[in-house]
């Protein structure tokens, strides 16, 4: 089975703080993502990346940025955390491999919901 | 810009009935589609993946549906139980697998 892990379940921090969040895939993935979740918003995609130290804009980049160092890792940034900050950030990934069953199927990890104060 | 519609947004039904999600999206020019299940303050679980060539996929008691052409896929519940209530979410796949989401149809199956 699909693992996608991230590195904290609950995480509270302060206005002006550097955030990080982290998530590890065990599946040799490719492409990555990041998403928040708002209530009423739905999901909106942050940032995602198809290779290691490549990355590319989502809807909703500003205020936030990433680093994929290892294929297995994706980090999010919050550089300066602000209170509209405060959500529920899902990270997932997906394969590009075309003759797998699971061919872009994404497969998400357990939420991180951040608080900021 | 991709949008995606899901009808209705909340549905409460009595156990043992089969039920019917909707899905609509407004441009066809999709990779795939992909149903989601999400429970309360958890992450979002892949139940069903359809390819932009086919046409239906099945799992148990889960049936997707998808209609290119016509901007529209369905999924069908058979039998629902108590434990299918949660959030379904619809969402369509573009290039790098980036996924438009819907907002969303929260089930209740009531015992």
């Amino acid at each position: 089975d699909v693992k996608v892990t991230q590195s904290s379940r609950y995480l509270v921090k302060r206005t002006g703080e550097k955030v990080f969040l982290e998530c590890v895939q065990d599946m040799d993935h490719e492409n990555m993502f990041w998403y928040r979740q708002d209530p009423g918003l739905g999901l909106r995609l942050i940032y995602f990346s198809y290779d290691v130290k490549m990355k590319e804009k989502g809807d909703i980049p500003e205020g936030y940025s990433v680093s994929r160092e290892k294929k297995e890792r994706f980090s999010l940034i919050l550089e300066s955390a602000s209170t509209n900050q405060t959500s529920m950030y899902l990270c997932a990934s997906s394969s590009e491999d075309l003759g797998g069953s699971s061919y872009n199927e994404q497969f998400f990890g357990p939420g991180t919901r951040l608080t900021v104060l | 810009k991709q949008e995606v519609t899901q009808i209705p947004a909340a549905l409460s039904v009595p156990e043992g009935e089969n039920l019917v999600l909707n899905c609509s999206f407004t441009d066809s020019a999709i990779y795939n589609l992909q149903w989601f299940r999400q429970d309360p303050g958890k992450g979002l679980t892949s139940l069903l993946l359809i390819q932009s060539s086919q046409r239906e996929q099945t799992s148990g008691r889960l049936n997707a549906s998808l209609d290119k052409s016509s901007g529209r896929s369905t999924l069908y519940i058979a039998a629902s139980q108590p434990g299918d209530s949660a959030t379904y979410l619809c969402a369509v796949g573009t290039s790098y697998g980036k996924l438009t989401f819907g907002q969303g149809t929260i089930l209740t199956v009531h015992p």
